[in-house]
């Protein structure tokens, strides 16, 4: 079974600081990744994904991730933030093929100071 | 179009009673997924539905169950609540699966367990 790690629980940058969020996984075989974010009071919405191809991945709101395969990661950047990218990020993965299902990590509060 | 819809929004209940949530996923999506959202264990999937039928399970106790209709709207159940249970539940929704192009999330169901 897969499972995902994000060691920063909750980070705190200023407004313009750049921005690299952790994403480990474990599992030996193919898989797909996600970043998802959750802003104050709204739904989950997907952020970005890598499913093969390009490791550097481009996601909405100036949002990139990198896979990194020997490494097991898939870390999420920002060059310069907003005080409205403040939201709970979450890692995703499964198992690519088959449907399997989708396991996340338990998220990184990211707040972002003016 | 519309997006996902989960009733009710909020939910308070007594330990033992049982309790049903509903989901209905965005048209033409016929992959209904469920995940209990906690402070600190962040989003644990509990079960997928696929066409009627659950594809795939976590590892949560019996208590909780669920069911797909043939429109696709799903829903679930937890009986002989217990404080523990008490959680955001999130619905998911997808064309076939939550590791294809990603999940579109509900707003989700707030259940308090008194």
């Amino acid at each position: 079974a897969q499972s995902v790690s994000q060691h920063n629980h909750h980070v705190i940058l200023s407004e313009a600081a750049s921005l690299e969020l952790g994403c480990n996984y474990s599992y030996g075989g193919t898989v797909n990744l996600f970043w998802y974010v959750q802003y104050p009071g709204q739904h989950l919405q997907l952020l970005l994904k890598y499913f093969s191809g390009d490791p550097l991945v481009k996601g909405i709101k100036g949002f990139e991730a990198e896979f990194i395969k020997s490494k097991f990661s898939f870390n999420l950047r920002k060059p310069s933030v907003q005080w409205s990218d403040t939201a709970e990020y979450f890692c995703a993965v499964n198992a690519a093929g088959g449907y399997q299902k989708v396991t996340f990590g338990t998220g990184t509060k990211l707040q972002v100071i003016p | 179009k519309a997006g996902v819809t989960q009733t009710p929004r909020y939910l308070i209940k007594t330990r033992g009673q049982q309790v049903t949530l509903s989901c209905s996923p965005i048209s033409g999506h016929r992959s209904v997924s469920w995940y209990q959202q906690t402070p600190g264990q962040g989003l644990q999937f509990l079960f997928e539905y696929f066409s009627e039928t659950q594809r795939n399970k976590g590892n949560f106790p019996g208590r909780f169950s669920g069911r797909q209709f043939s429109n696709s709207r799903s829903e679930m159940n937890v009986s002989t609540l217990e404080l523990g249970d008490s959680a955001l539940y999130l619905c998911a929704s997808s064309l076939a699966g939550g590791g294809d192009y990603g999940y579109t999330f509900g707003s989700g169901t707030r259940l308090t367990v008194v």
